[in-house]
């Protein structure tokens, strides 16, 4: 099955550029969705199909995807910012899943 | 408002069965694809079951393949998760979410409901 890896922890002061990488085989030919998640509350899509943000989500928040690593960044970091984040891609081949990688806590120093 | 409503979860034993219900509102509930995700105590993101539009076609992830079942009813607006032979393992906040119709992301998630597995 398909496996995503992202770095456990990632810290950034605030006002700076805090990007969170998603590993995997070929990760580039597929479409990558980041999600965050706020302590006791559901995930939010931030962004989907490697670079889209949906309505509502801030500018600052931007992805892209290539080779064998798609990336999640958040400029100009707000303390707001402090989350989970995941993430995501659908699996076409063989079993038809959905695969979440292992998550990556952001701390706002 | 769009919104998902899951209700269902609670404390049961091992061995034991329930059923998860997800209420949707605010949009057309029938044009949308629809899964259930889990989150364990501490734990990431797990995503457990996909169904179509219509109900015809089903995925299940191999962690719950032949225990857990997901259905809808389109007339009633709502998704369903039967699960049988719960053990300790699925004790989670499991979310129901919209697969999204530009992706195939996540665009829509309840709140989720917590279920305990335990003697």
């Amino acid at each position: 099955s398909y496996v995503l890896t992202q770095p456990p922890s990632v810290s950034v002061a605030p006002g700076q550029t805090a990007r969170i990488s998603c590993g995997g085989d070929s990760i580039g030919s597929k479409s990558v969705h980041w999600y965050q998640q706020k302590p006791s509350q559901a995930p939010v899509l931030v962004v989907y199909a490697d670079r889209d943000r949906p309505s509502g989500i801030p500018e600052r928040f931007s992805g892209s995807n290539s080779g064998n690593t798609a990336t999640l960044t958040i400029s100009r970091v707000e303390t707001g910012d402090e989350a989970d984040y995941y993430c995501q891609v659908w699996d076409r081949g063989g079993d038809h899943v959905y695969v979440f990688g292992p998550g990556t806590k952001v701390t706002v120093l | 408002e769009v919104q998902l409503v899951e209700s269902g979860g609670r404390s049961v034993p091992p061995g034991e069965t329930l059923l998860l219900s997800c209420a949707a509102s605010g949009f057309t509930f029938s044009s949308y694809e629809m899964n259930w995700v889990r989150q364990a105590p501490g734990k990431g993101l797990e995503w457990l079951s996909f169904i179509s539009v219509t109900g015809n076609t089903i995925y299940h992830a191999d962690s719950v393949k032949g225990r857990f079942t997901i259905f809808r009813d389109n007339a009633k607006n709502s998704l369903f998760l039967q699960m049988n032979s719960l053990s300790a393992e699925d004790t989670a906040i499991y979310y129901c979410a919209r697969t999204s119709a530009e992706a195939y992301a996540f665009d829509v998630w309840g709140q989720g409901t917590m279920v305990t597995v335990s003697s």
